[in-house]
C-alpha cells in the first residue's frame, strides 16, 4: 500500500533558526511529490517536485527530492514565527489522479 | 475571489441527520476532489470527478456518502445519518490536469461536528 511517512511530528525552535524537514514515500508509479504549508485552515501549496536533485526555492524556503532512496526535504532558513503550521507532504502515482499524504510536521517557532 | 469556495464553513448536526455541503471549484478547473482531514493527521482522500464523471472513491466513503458534480461545475457531498466518527474537516481541491503533475488547490474546508 502507498504510504508517506513525515518526521519529525513535531519541532519547536527559536526564531532565526533553520529547520529541516523529511519526507519518506513508498509509492507505485511515483510521479510528483508536493509539499503543503498548513495554518488553522486549509494547506496552501509551497513546491511540487518531479525530478530529482533539482532544487525548487521561494525565499527562506526550499525543497529537493531524492527518487532513488525516496525521500524528499524541506528547509526554513532563518525561521520566523510566521512559518509555524503544520507542513504536509503529499505524493501522486502516474496510475491515479489523488494525493496521498502524510500526517505532518507540526513546526512551532518561537520570539 | 477566484480560489475553490466552500459552504457552510461550519456545520455542527446531531447524530442521524443528513449534511450537505458544497464546494465550487476554481474556474476551468476541470478535476475536483474530497478530503477528509480529523485532528492530527493529513488529509485522506474520498473521491474526485473529471468533470462531471466520478472517476475514483475511497474506500473510506460508506454508503452514507455520496458526492455529485452533475454539471461538471460545482460539487456536493452529502452524508446521511451521520455518525460522531463523521466529524471531520470536509476539504474540497480543484486542479487544471495538466500533463505535469498534479498541483491541488484546497478550499477552506467545512468543519462538520456531529453531537
Amino acid at each position: 500500500e502507498d504510504k508517506v511517512v513525515q518526521s519529525p511530528l513535531s519541532l519547536v525552535v527559536h526564531e532565526g533558526d533553520t529547520v529541516t524537514l523529511n519526507c519518506s514515500y513508498e509509492v507505485t508509479n511515483f510521479r510528483s511529490l508536493l509539499w503543503y504549508k498548513q495554518e488553522k485552515k486549509a494547506p496552501t501549496f509551497l513546491f511540487m517536485l518531479t525530478s530529482s536533485g533539482i532544487e525548487k526555492k521561494s525565499g527562506r524556503l526550499s525543497s529537493i527530492l531524492d527518487k532513488k532512496e525516496l525521500f524528499s526535504i524541506l528547509n526554513i532558513t532563518a525561521t520566523q514565527t510566521g512559518d509555524s503550521a503544520v507542513y504536509l507532504c503529499a505524493v501522486e502515482a502516474y496510475n491515479t489522479d489523488k494525493l496521498i499524504f502524510g500526517t505532518g510536521t507540526r513546526l512551532q517557532v518561537f520570539p | 475571489d477566484t480560489g475553490v469556495s466552500q459552504d457552510p464553513r461550519h456545520k455542527i448536526t446531531k447524530r442521524g441527520q443528513n449534511v450537505t455541503f458544497r464546494c465550487d471549484p476554481i474556474s476551468e478547473h476541470n478535476r475536483l476532489y474530497w478530503y477528509r482531514q480529523t485532528l492530527g493527521q493529513g488529509p485522506e482522500f474520498l473521491t474526485y470527478f473529471q468533470n462531471e464523471a466520478q472517476l475514483e472513491k475511497s474506500r473510506l466513503l460508506s454508503d452514507r456518502f455520496s458526492a455529485e458534480r452533475p454539471k461538471g461545475s460545482f460539487s456536493t457531498l452529502e452524508i446521511q445519518r451521520t455518525e460522531q466518527g463523521d466529524s471531520a474537516m470536509y476539504l474540497c481541491a480543484s486542479s487544471p490536469a495538466t500533463g505535469e503533475g498534479n498541483t491541488i488547490y484546497f478550499g477552506e474546508g467545512s468543519w462538520l461536528t456531529v453531537v
